[in-house]
C-alpha cells in the first residue's frame, strides 16, 4: 500500500539552528501539506502546497518557515533558526490531485526536540 | 471561530463497551466532518467521515452522529476492543472537504481488556 515516508523519526537541535524536515509523498498525490503536533495538543496545520508553490498557510508558518519540491519526489520543511517552541511532531501529509482534503494521507512523523 | 472543540480528553471504557467522543464547532462554513485514528508512533489516518446532509453514517463499529443545528458531531465505538486504543481526532473543513482541515485536541482512548 502506498504510504507517505518522512525522515528523520527525530532530531534533536539546538536553539537558533537550521532544521530541515524531509517528505516523499504518495506518488501520484499532487497536494501537499505540513501539520505540526505540540506534544499533548492539536494537530496544527503549517501550510499547504501545490503546483510548485505554496497555496495556503497558517499565521504559525511565519517568515522563519519554509517549503520546497527540489525534485520530482521530495517535499522539504525548513526552519531557519529553531525556538524552543518549535519542539513538536511535524507530520507530512498528501492527498490526490483534486486537492480534496477529506483524506490525508499522513506520514508517521519527525519528532523535533530543540534544546 | 476556526475552532473546533473536543471531548473527553481522555476516555477509558471496558471492553465490549460503547465509547463516545463529541465535537463542537462554531464555523458555520464547515461541511466536511472526518475523524481521524493515531495509534502510538503513526501518523493520523481516516477513520470514517460525515457530511452535514445527513444526520449519521455507520461503517462496521463505528458511527458518527451529526447534529447541524447545535453544531455538534460525535463519534460511536459500539463493542469498544482494546485494539481500538488510540489517540482520535475529529476535524472539519470547509468547501466540502476541498480546504484546510481543522483538528481537534484528540481524544486518548484506552480500552481495558
Amino acid at each position: 500500500e502506498p504510504e507517505v515516508t518522512q525522515t528523520p523519526s527525530h532530531q534533536v537541535t539546538q536553539m537558533g539552528q537550521e532544521v530541515i524536515l524531509r517528505c516523499v509523498p504518495i506518488s501520484n498525490h499532487l497536494y501537499f501539506y505540513w501539520y505540526r503536533q505540540i506534544l499533548g495538543q492539536k494537530v496544527e496545520f503549517l501550510v499547504s502546497f501545490y503546483n510548485n508553490e505554496i497555496s495556503e498557510k497558517s499565521e504559525i508558518f511565519d517568515d522563519q518557515f519554509s517549503v520546497e519540491r527540489p525534485d520530482g519526489s521530495n517535499f522539504t520543511l525548513k526552519i531557519r533558526s529553531t525556538k524552543l517552541e518549535d519542539s513538536a511532531m511535524y507530520f507530512c501529509a498528501s492527498s490526490d490531485g483534486q486537492g480534496y482534503t477529506g483524506e490525508l494521507f499522513f506520514g508517521e512523523g519527525s519528532r523535533l526536540t530543540v534544546l | 471561530q476556526q475552532q473546533v472543540k473536543q471531548s473527553p480528553q481522555s476516555l477509558i471504557v471496558q471492553k465490549g463497551g460503547i465509547s463516545i467522543i463529541n465535537c463542537a464547532y462554531e464555523n458555520t462554513a464547515f461541511d466536511y466532518f472526518p475523524w481521524y485514528q493515531q495509534f502510538p508512533g503513526k501518523g493520523p489516518a481516516l477513520l470514517i467521515a460525515i457530511r452535514p446532509d445527513v444526520s449519521e453514517k455507520k461503517e462496521g463499529r463505528f458511527t458518527i452522529s451529526f447534529n447541524k443545528s447545535a453544531k455538534q458531531f460525535s463519534l460511536h465505538i459500539m463493542d469498544s476492543q482494546p485494539g481500538d486504543s488510540a489517540t482520535y481526532f475529529c476535524a472539519a473543513s470547509p468547501n466540502s472537504g476541498y480546504s484546510t482541515l481543522t483538528f481537534g485536541k484528540g481524544t486518548m482512548l484506552l480500552v481495558s481488556p
